[in-house]
């Protein structure tokens, strides 16, 4: 079975600011990564997603994750962060396009 | 495509209720999913279907809950007699079985609560 585990539950980072959103896994078999994000009373939306090539992904907003294979990690980044970045932002992990396993979840605070 | 649509966007109801959440998937989908949010739980997987068969349903807490899918359009999530405990937000997402893409894509939710 796959599992996700973000370890910060909440960033709190100033605008301009560069930051780091972190996700690690754990799969017997190779796996597909992803990020989405949930603004207030909104549904997930994809960020971005790894699924085989480049281990560095470009997403939407200005974010890239880098896929470490050996570190089985994920970790979002973004060199400089707005306001309206601010969000929670999922984790999942699939084996497939069936059953995406979410992480917890962190909430990214973007203050002036 | 409007995206997948979800009905009613906000439920309240009284403890011991039928509740019935809807979802209308992204048109040639072949994959549905409903999802629930909590914040002690976080997004948990209730249950999936593929061309309208539940494929996975090991995340249906109770036998409170049950899914359907008569048709490649529309899903329904009820549960019978509801709980405070089950006040959440309720996801449904869609998704395409299509050479690489995987992405799966979210309603808006239902927010139900259960008083």
């Amino acid at each position: 079975a796959q599992s996700v585990t973000q370890l910060d539950s909440q960033v709190p980072v100033f605008e301009e600011a560069p930051v780091e959103l972190r996700c690690n896994y754990s799969s017997s078999v190779s796996v597909y990564l992803f990020w989405y994000v949930q603004y207030p009373n909104q549904g997930l939306q994809l960020l971005l997603k790894y699924l085989s090539g480049s281990t560095l992904v470009k997403g939407i907003n200005g974010f890239e994750a880098e896929f470490n294979k050996s570190q089985t990690s994920f970790h979002l980044r973004k060199p400089s962060v707005h306001i309206s970045d601010t969000a929670e932002y999922f984790c999942a992990v699939s084996t497939g396009f069936q059953k995406l396993v979410f992480g917890t979840g962190t909430r990214l605070l973007v203050s002036p | 495509d409007a995206g997948v649509i979800q009905s009613p966007r906000h439920e309240v109801t009284e403890m011991g209720q039928e509740v019935t959440l809807r979802c209308k998937p992204i048109s040639g989908h072949d994959y549905l999913f409903w999802y629930r949010q909590t914040m002690m739980r976080g997004l948990e997987l209730l249950i999936y279907f593929n061309n309208n068969v539940p494929i996975d349903d090991s995340g249906m807490p109770e036998d409170r809950f049950s899914a359907k899918m008569p048709n490649a359009s529309f899903s329904t999530l009820k549960i019978q007699p509801s709980e405070p405990r089950d006040s959440a937000v309720y996801f449904c997402a869609s998704s395409a079985r299509r050479s690489s893409n995987t992405e799966a894509f979210f309603g808006q939710g239902t927010r139900l609560t259960v008083v």
